[in-house]
């Protein structure tokens, strides 16, 4: 069964940290890693990653994918309150199949 | 900028009704996703769609239904609706290959069954 577990559920900064979200997958015919930002609503999408080693980056955020290990790290450096989000890491097969992590809960205390 | 729209965006019933959450996409996309979200918690696949007349059931079992007779619309109907079934419906689609991106989601239908 395809599975995307994130790691921490939550987390909680002060305003300035930086932090690394962890997602590890197991999915067959994997296609590509996605990083999703969650406030209220809908998620909005930040990252689609398909090759292992190449940095993608936006800004403070910026995430990796390593096929090897099966893992994706997302980065935030100078976090600020804004940042504060679930962010879901996502996996997409290549029938177009997505399936989501449960998110990491980051709050960025000011 | 994405067109994706669903409604209601809020209802609230009571239980044993029969609801349809709409979804519709003006882009011509042919895959269309249906998620759930409790809140605070992951999204879980419930149906998805490759086009016109398929449908595939997700990873979550759901007493949802969902039909796909034209492309722009995905609607997700529950035949008789239950307490459990209060939640968050998103919806969403994906474009056609090659793509820079990837889905685009529509704002959401919060489910409340009394």
């Amino acid at each position: 069964e395809d599975k995307v577990v994130q790691s921490p559920l939550s987390l909680v900064v002060h305003e300035g940290d930086t932090v690394t979200l962890n997602c590890s997958y197991e999915v067959t015919n994997f296609r590509s890693l996605l990083w999703y930002k969650q406030e209220k609503k809908a998620p909005t999408f930040l990252f689609m990653l398909t090759s292992s080693g190449i940095e993608k980056k936006s800004g403070r955020l910026s995430s990796i994918l390593d096929k090897k290990e099966l893992s994706s790290i997302l980065n935030i450096t100078a976090t600020q309150t804004g940042d504060s989000a679930i962010y879901l890491c996502a996996v997409e097969d290549r029938d177009d199949k997505i399936i989501f992590g449960k998110g990491t809960r980051l709050h960025i205390l000011p | 900028e994405a067109d994706i729209y669903q409604t209601p965006r809020y209802l609230v019933i009571g239980t044993g009704k029969k609801i349809t959450l709409e979804c519709s996409q003006t882009m011509g996309h042919d895959k269309m996703y249906w998620y759930q979200q409790d809140p605070g918690m992951e999204l879980h696949l419930i149906h998805y769609s490759y086009g016109v007349n398929s449908t595939e059931k997700g990873d979550l079992s759901s007493e949802s239904t969902v039909s796909r007779i034209r492309t722009e619309h995905f609607p997700l109907t529950l035949e008789s609706a239950r307490p459990s079934h209060t939640s968050q419906y998103l919806c969403a689609s994906l474009p056609p290959r090659p793509r820079g991106d990837t889905q685009y989601f529509g704002p959401g239908t919060r489910l409340t069954v009394l």
